[in-house]
């Protein structure tokens, strides 16, 4: 099946700092989408990326689509507090046989005072 | 708009013993999605339905079964509850079949179910 590296597993920063966190799979994907988990809830759609090479911001985060269609990334700037939780990204493959998602493993983000 | 409910939050079974996660959506939306949430795992789709009256397995299908009682509600049922089904369930929902849509593929999910099987 389809593969996504997340990377980092989890970060620790201080409130206040820039977080970048990535995605990358062997196969090509025609949809990237980004999402964030609190605790006991399910997650929520952050930012979705139609198009190679699109950059998308919602906020204080800025995903972008990667020209190659192996990976995507998203950054987070001036974290605060309620941005802990848990980031994943998902992607959608060309030609896709089953019509869900393949997900990463997540980045925990853990920030600091 | 409530989005995507589930039923119920959380569930304590023993092994051998059958029960069904019930999900609805208000959205409108053609396809929904079962999944399951483990540590370290991520999240694995179980089975999805593209549109009403279809269902077709995801990744990791054994020991469950779904049904799409009509375009709002898709449950998930585990006829012999095991250990190794201890996990945390999500639906999700996407609109995927409109035609003319620029953005059918994002999928939202609901709450979760929390499955403990002693």
């Amino acid at each position: 099946g389809q593969q996504l590296n997340q990377s980092p597993q989890s970060m620790f920063i201080q409130e206040g700092e820039d977080v970048s966190m990535n995605c990358t799979s062997s196969s090509i994907f025609n949809t990237w989408l980004w999402y964030k988990q609190d605790p006991g809830e399910g997650p929520v759609l952050l930012i979705a990326l139609y198009k190679a090479g699109e950059l998308t911001s919602n906020g204080r985060l800025t995903a972008q689509f990667g020209i190659t269609r192996k990976d995507s990334f998203l950054n987070i700037s001036a974290s605060i507090p309620s941005d802990v939780g848990i980031y994943f990204c998902a992607g959608l493959s060309v030609g896709g046989g089953a019509d869900g998602l393949t997900f990463g493993k997540g980045t925990h983000l853990i920030i600091q005072p | 708009n409530a989005g995507v409910t589930q039923t119920p939050k959380f569930q304590v079974l023993k092994t051998g013993q059958s029960m069904t996660l019930q999900c609805a959506q208000d959205m409108n939306h053609n396809s929904m999605y079962w999944y399951r949430q483990d540590p370290g795992m991520g999240l694995r789709l179980i089975y999805y339905s593209a549109s009403e009256g279809t269902t077709d397995k995801g990744e990791v299908p054994n020991g469950y079964n779904v049904s799409r009682l009509n375009k709002r509600e898709f449950s998930l049922r585990l006829e012999s509850a095991a250990p190794s089904q201890t996990s945390v369930y999500f639906c999700a929902s996407s609109a995927r079949l409109h035609v003319g849509l620029t953005r059918p593929y994002e999928q939202y999910f609901g709450p979760g179910t929390r499955l403990t099987v002693t």
